[in-house]
């Protein structure tokens, strides 16, 4: 089945500075890559993802990158804010037809 | 409360109780999920429902017995849970299965065996 590596899994950087996450993938027919924040006591929520038709797509301050040769693909938050700190999740989908999250990477924006 | 809804929010029962966890979805979607997220772990995904027919049960022990009468509602009964059990159990719908979308989650129930 598909395995799914996330890394770091703690981050910790000052606000205005840019974060990256990182997600491996071993199938390569895997075709859809979303990104998820939990925020502390609530719900996973999408925040963007991208088809493997297409290299990067930004939404705002969000940005994701996807490398299909290397099976990798990145989440960049530029500018962050103190509300950007959260558990973020990876996943990969495809022939499986079901998500593969990652372990999730703590996220906090100091001050 | 629209979207995925879930109750209760927080259980707390011991090992030789029954009870049952609920996840309604108002998104008009076909596809149900459930996952197990404990601490420090992946989401774990336990069971898939697509159109009412159960798809997946990833190795799930038989103490967890799902079930999904119609496309909007899914159930999860447990009994004669262990200590390890403890999680936050999340639901999720999406649109189907045949492509990969988006999938969207209830708020979970913290479920603790005691």
């Amino acid at each position: 089945g598909e395995n799914v590596e996330q890394h770091p899994s703690t981050l910790s950087v000052q606000e205005g500075d840019s974060a990256v996450i990182k997600c491996t993938y071993s199938d390569s027919a895997s075709n859809y890559f979303p990104w998820y924040k939990q925020e502390l006591g609530k719900r996973p929520q999408l925040i963007i993802d991208i088809r493997s038709n297409v290299g990067e797509k930004k939404d705002q301050r969000i940005a994701v990158t996807l490398n299909k040769t290397a099976k990798h693909f990145s989440l960049h938050i530029t500018e962050t804010q103190p509300e950007d700190s959260a558990v973020y999740f990876c996943a990969v989908g495809g022939s499986a037809r079901q998500l593969t999250f990652g372990s999730g990477t703590q996220l906090t924006v100091l001050p | 409360e629209t979207g995925v809804t879930q109750t209760p929010r927080h259980l707390v029962m011991g090992m030789t109780n029954k009870k049952s966890l609920k996840c309604e979805q108002h998104l008009g979607h076909n596809a149900m999920y459930w996952y197990k997220q404990s601490a420090k772990k992946p989401l774990e995904l336990m069971f898939v429902y697509n159109f009412k027919e159960q798809t997946e049960n990833n190795s799930v022990p038989s103490r967890f017995s799902p079930e999904c009468p119609n496309s909007s509602h899914l159930f999860l009964h447990l009994h004669t849970l262990q200590p390890e059990d403890s999680a936050l159990y999340l639901c999720a719908s999406s649109q189907e299965m045949d492509t990969v979308y988006e999938q969207y989650f209830g708020p979970g129930t913290r479920l603790t065996v005691t």
